[in-house]
């Protein structure tokens, strides 16, 4: 079965450290996305890629960094600079350019906390 | 600015009709989104919109007016697996890119 794996679903992070959110997809979807989602907010753009070994940064960017290596793989990497990182992220992936009613396909999501 | 508005939360009864309205104000617009997440899990879609209308998928029907900037998701004969939060989100011109609403939070009663 095709779809999006995210993984931990839980994740616990300690002060000044780096965590590293892992996302992978078997869609052949050129274009993957990572969004935090905290109550009541909705979810929020961290990051996108439409192509490999290239991305953009969305709405939140600030204290994240993801890299693209691979078609099937876009990790986000949550740094120490990030100071309130408990929320639950989520990775979607898509056609890219697809218009019509391509949908984007997320995963399960990891929530991270803070120890 | 861009801004998309859904109720925070509705409650409906089992076996009755429920209507979620989103309101947006976008730079661009080449479709309307509906998605379906229960707590804790993934969104999984429901219904696409670009065209002024009514898209009927079963239970669920969305409708769309563009002039407007308004939609809804009219969710029939709700069973109790329908308590769930439903996200409503904007695709932009010429970008893959989705703006999301806040979601409502849909409770059903027995």
């Amino acid at each position: 079965d095709g779809g999006i794996t995210q993984s931990p679903k839980y994740l616990f992070r300690k002060e000044g450290q780096n965590v590293t959110l892992s996302c992978e997809q078997n869609l052949n979807h050129d274009a993957m996305y990572w969004y935090r989602q905290d109550p009541g907010q909705g979810l929020r753009l961290i990051y996108y890629s439409q192509i490999v070994n290239d991305f953009q940064k969305g709405d939140i960017a600030e204290g994240y960094s993801v890299s693209r290596e691979k078609k099937e793989s876009f990790p986000l990497t949550v740094t120490s600079a990030q100071k309130n990182p408990t929320a639950f992220y989520l990775c979607a992936s898509s056609i890219v350019g697809g218009g019509g009613n391509q949908p984007q396909h997320f995963g399960d999501g990891t929530r991270l906390s803070i120890l | 600015g861009q801004n998309i508005d859904q109720p925070t939360e509705m409650t409906a009864t089992e076996g009755a009709i429920v209507q979620i309205n989103c309101t947006y104000q976008t730079s661009g617009f080449n479709g309307l989104f509906w998605y379906q997440q229960h707590a804790g899990e993934a969104p999984t879609f429901l219904s696409y919109n670009v065209l002024d209308g009514l898209e009927e998928k079963g239970r669920f029907s969305s409708f769309l007016s563009r002039s407007k900037g308004y939609s809804y998701l009219l969710l029939k004969e709700l069973q109790m697996k329908d308590s769930a939060s439903y996200l409503c989100a904007v695709r932009g011109l010429n970008t893959d890119k989705l703006i999301f609403g806040t979601g409502t939070r849909l409770q059903v009663f027995p």
